[in-house]
C-alpha cells in the first residue's frame, strides 16, 4: 500500500476551468509538499505546508492534518499549468511520493 | 544565485557497468538528498546527505552509494548495473536537514538508460 495516495490520475480541462488536485496520505507527517514536474524532468517545489492553507497567485494549497489530507487549487487554468503535479509527504528524513496527476489544459 | 546543477544530464550505460552522477547544491546549502524516478514506481527517495554524513537511506540494493564532500557537493554511484536501473535520478539541495520549515530545490535531472 503507498503512504500517499493521489487522485485523479490523469485531468484534461479547459483553459479557464478550476481545477482541484487530492492528496491523501497515511503516515504521521512533518511536512506536505506540492511538487510540479513539467516534460523534460525538472521538478519546482510549489507549497511546504504543515497547517492551514497557502496561495500563490493562481495556486492555493490546503492539508487538513486531522484527516490526513491536502488539496491542490489552480483557478483560471491556462496551457502553461499543463505539468504532472506530485504530492510529497515528509517524515523526519524521509520523504514519500505519490503517484502524481498529469493535468493538461487545453486552450 | 545559481540553482542545483546535475551532471551528466544524460547518459547510456551498458548492464554491468558502474556510474557515477554529480550533485552541486545551492551555494549556502549543507543538505543533499538523492531520488530515483521511474514511470513504474515514480518518485522513490534513496538517501539524503547532510555535513558528508548520510542521515537517511530509501529501500534500494547496496549497489546504490553516495558520498558528499566538505564542498556540500555530492555524487552517487551505481555498480553492477541493470536495465532496472534506467531512470531519472533527482537531486535536491536544502539549508538544513530534517526542517520541513525548509524549501526545497531540485536539479534538472541525470537521465540514466541502461542498455
Amino acid at each position: 500500500k503507498n503512504e500517499v495516495e493521489q487522485s485523479p490520475q490523469n485531468l484534461t480541462a479547459q483553459e479557464g476551468e478550476f481545477i482541484t488536485i487530492n492528496c491523501s496520505y497515511s503516515v504521521g507527517i512533518s511536512a506536505l509538499h506540492w511538487l510540479q514536474q513539467h516534460p523534460g524532468g525538472g521538478i519546482v517545489s510549489l507549497f511546504m505546508l504543515s497547517s492551514g492553507k497557502k496561495k500563490h497567485g493562481r495556486l492555493i494549497a490546503t492539508i487538513n492534518i486531522q484527516e490526513k489530507h491536502s488539496s491542490l487549487h489552480i483557478t483560471a487554468s491556462h496551457p502553461r499549468d499543463s505539468a504532472v503535479y506530485i504530492c510529497a509527504v515528509r517524515r523526519g528524513n524521509q520523504f514519500y511520493f505519490g503517484t502524481g496527476t498529469s493535468l493538461t489544459v487545453i486552450p | 544565485k545559481a540553482g542545483v546543477t546535475q551532471t551528466p544530464r544524460y547518459l547510456i550505460k551498458t548492464r554491468g557497468q558502474q556510474v557515477t552522477l554529480s550533485c552541486s547544491p545551492i551555494s549556502g546549502h549543507r543538505s543533499v538528498s538523492w531520488y530515483q524516478q521511474t514511470p513504474g514506481q515514480g518518485l522513490q527517495f534513496l538517501f539524503e546527505y547532510f555535513s558528508e554524513t548520510q542521515r537517511n537511506k530509501g529501500n534500494f540494493p547496496g549497489r546504490f552509494s553516495g558520498r558528499q564532500f566538505s564542498n556540500s557537493r555530492s555524487e552517487m554511484n551505481v555498480s553492477t548495473l541493470e536495465l532496472g536501473d534506467s531512470a531519472l535520478y533527482l537531486c535536491a539541495s536544502s539549508y538544513r536537514s530534517g526542517d520541513p520549515g525548509n524549501t526545497i530545490y531540485f536539479g534538472e535531472g541525470s537521465w540514466l538508460t541502461v542498455v
